[in-house]
C-alpha cells in the first residue's frame, strides 16, 4: 500500500504570499494519478487539481501541481483569503486502493 | 449541476446497523464509479469503498471489509452504504463521491472523486 506524507503540517502565511506543499509517496505513483484537495470548516472536500497537474473544472489558475514518480508538489500562486484552508493530497494509481495524506494546513499567519 | 445528498446518518450503538443513501443528479448516474469517503471528527480523510458504474466491481477498505455493503440502484440514481457490526471507530462524517479522471470495472477501479456530497454524520456510542 502506498503511503503518502505532507509537508509541513501546517503552513503560516500571509494573503497574497505564495504557498508551496510538498506530498511525497512511499512508491511510485502509477501514471502520476495524483489528486489534490482542498477542504474548508464544515464544508466538503473539493478537488483542484488530478493527474497530477491538471486543474479541475472551475479551478483559479492561482493553483498548480507539479511533479512525477513519489514527489509532487501544489502551489498557490497568491494567497487570497478563501484559500486559507486544509489541502489533502490523493494517490489513485494503486488499483483498487485509494490513500489519502494526512493534509497540510494553511492558516493565516 | 451534479449534486449529491446524503442521508440516513445518526447515532447507533455499537454493534447495530444503519444504512446511507446518497441521492444523484444532475449527470449521467450508471455512468460513473461511486464512492464513500467518511471522515473521524477532527481527522483526515478515509477512503471506505467503491462500486463500479453497472455494480459489476465493489472494493472495499481493509478496514470495513466483511461488515459494510456498498450498492447502487441505477433506476433511482441512488448509492447505498449499509453499514453492519459498527463501532466506536465508525464514527465519522460520511460523503458520497462521484469518480472523476478514472475507470473501474469488475477488474481493476481507479480515479478520483468529484464533486462530493455534504456529507452525513454517522455517530457509534452506546
Amino acid at each position: 500500500e502506498i503511503v503518502l506524507t505532507q509537508s509541513p503540517g501546517t503552513l503560516s502565511l500571509s494573503p497574497g504570499e505564495r504557498a508551496t506543499l510538498s506530498c511525497r509517496a512511499s512508491q511510485s505513483v502509477s501514471s502520476n494519478y495524483l489528486a489534490w484537495y482542498q477542504q474548508k470548516p464544515g464544508q466538503a472536500p473539493r478537488l483542484l487539481i488530478y493527474r497530477a497537474s491538471s486543474r479541475a473544472t472551475g479551478i483559479p489558475d492561482r493553483f498548480s501541481g507539479s511533479g512525477s514518480g513519489t514527489d509532487f508538489t501544489l502551489t498557490i500562486g497568491r494567497l487570497e483569503p478563501e484559500d486559507f484552508a486544509v489541502y489533502y493530497c490523493q494517490q489513485y494509481g494503486s488499483s483498487p486502493i485509494f490513500t489519502f495524506g494526512p493534509g497540510t494546513k494553511v492558516d493565516i499567519k | 449541476e451534479v449534486q449529491l445528498l446524503e442521508s440516513g446518518g445518526g447515532l447507533v450503538q455499537p454493534g447495530g446497523s444503519l444504512r446511507l443513501s446518497c441521492a444523484a443528479s444532475g449527470f449521467t448516474f450508471s455512468s460513473y464509479a461511486m464512492t464513500w469517503v467518511r471522515q473521524a471528527p477532527g481527522e483526515g480523510l478515509e477512503w471506505v469503498t467503491t462500486i463500479s458504474g453497472s455494480g459489476a466491481g465493489t472494493y472495499y477498505a481493509d478496514s470495513v471489509k466483511g461488515r459494510f455493503a456498498i450498492s447502487r440502484d441505477n433506476s433511482k440514481n441512488t448509492l447505498y452504504l449499509q453499514m453492519n457490526s459498527l463501532r466506536a471507530d465508525d464514527t465519522a462524517v460520511y460523503y458520497c463521491a462521484k469518480f472523476a479522471d478514472g475507470f473501474c470495472d469488475a477488474t481493476r477501479c481507479y480515479g478520483c472523486f468529484d464533486p462530493w456530497g455534504q456529507g452525513t454524520l454517522v455517530t457509534v456510542s452506546s
